[in-house]
């Protein structure tokens, strides 16, 4: 399964935007890019994913890189609600490998 | 629409007991999927049932074992305890779409939280 790399913890400001990145270099053509999130005492919450095109939707935007090695998770404008681990999943089969994720702190 | 929902929310028992988990997945979901999350093992995929069928499983002893029926739901059973798996052991499920899950996301219930003594 190819892996990705996250920074282990990140921070932000409320109401600030927050760009989440994540490192795929051994990402092959039929590996989707998912990202999730764990909010405290809560099981993980899907946020976005996306094949090549970038990504919109209510929650999020997904940058991916022209060559897929990389991408961006965006969060336009953080809230305190925000604060919780996020992981970057690449997934072509059925289960979800989870990595260690970013922890996102954000601060009033 | 309503979420995953497991139960019970919170299970205590004591080593070599067995548990039973279950779950509930959102209507119109096939797929049901359990991983564990322990302390310092981060999330861990345990089994994929679909259509009543155990289709894969994690690395994991047999005594992990489980099931799902005919509306879909599931149960997970875990039989010799041992305070290793003591854990959070949560429960998602997906559409499936054809044979490729690559695009379909998992819906995760909130866990339920064994505890051995």
């Amino acid at each position: 399964d190819a892996k990705t790399t996250q920074p282990n913890s990140m921070e932000s400001n409320e109401e600030e935007p927050v760009h989440l990145p994540c490192n795929h270099s051994t990402i092959s053509g039929t590996d989707y890019i998912h990202w999730y999130r764990q909010l405290p005492s809560q099981g993980p919450e899907y946020v976005i994913h996306g094949l090549t095109s970038n990504v919109n939707n209510r929650m999020a935007s997904l940058a991916i890189a022209e060559d897929r090695k990389s991408s961006t998770l965006i969060l336009h404008r953080a809230t305190l609600r925000d604060a919780a681990v996020y992981y970057c999943i690449l997934r072509n089969t059925d289960k979800l490998i989870f990595g260690t994720g970013t922890r996102l702190q954000v601060f009033p | 629409e309503a979420g995953v929902t497991q139960s019970p929310t919170h299970l205590i028992k004591t080593r070599g007991q067995q548990a039973t988990l279950r779950c509930s997945p959102i209507s119109g979901h096939t797929s049901v999927y359990w991983y564990q999350q322990a302390l310092g093992l981060g999330l861990q995929f345990l089994l994929w049932y679909d259509e009543g069928e155990e289709r894969n499983r994690g690395n994991f002893p047999p005594r992990f074992s489980g099931r799902q029926f005919p509306n879909y739901s599931s149960e997970l059973n875990v039989n010799a305890l041992e305070l290793e798996d003591s854990a959070l052991y949560l429960c998602a499920s997906s559409l499936r779409v054809g044979t490729y899950l690559g695009n379909q996301p998992q819906h995760f219930g909130d866990g339920t939280r064994l505890s051995i003594l």
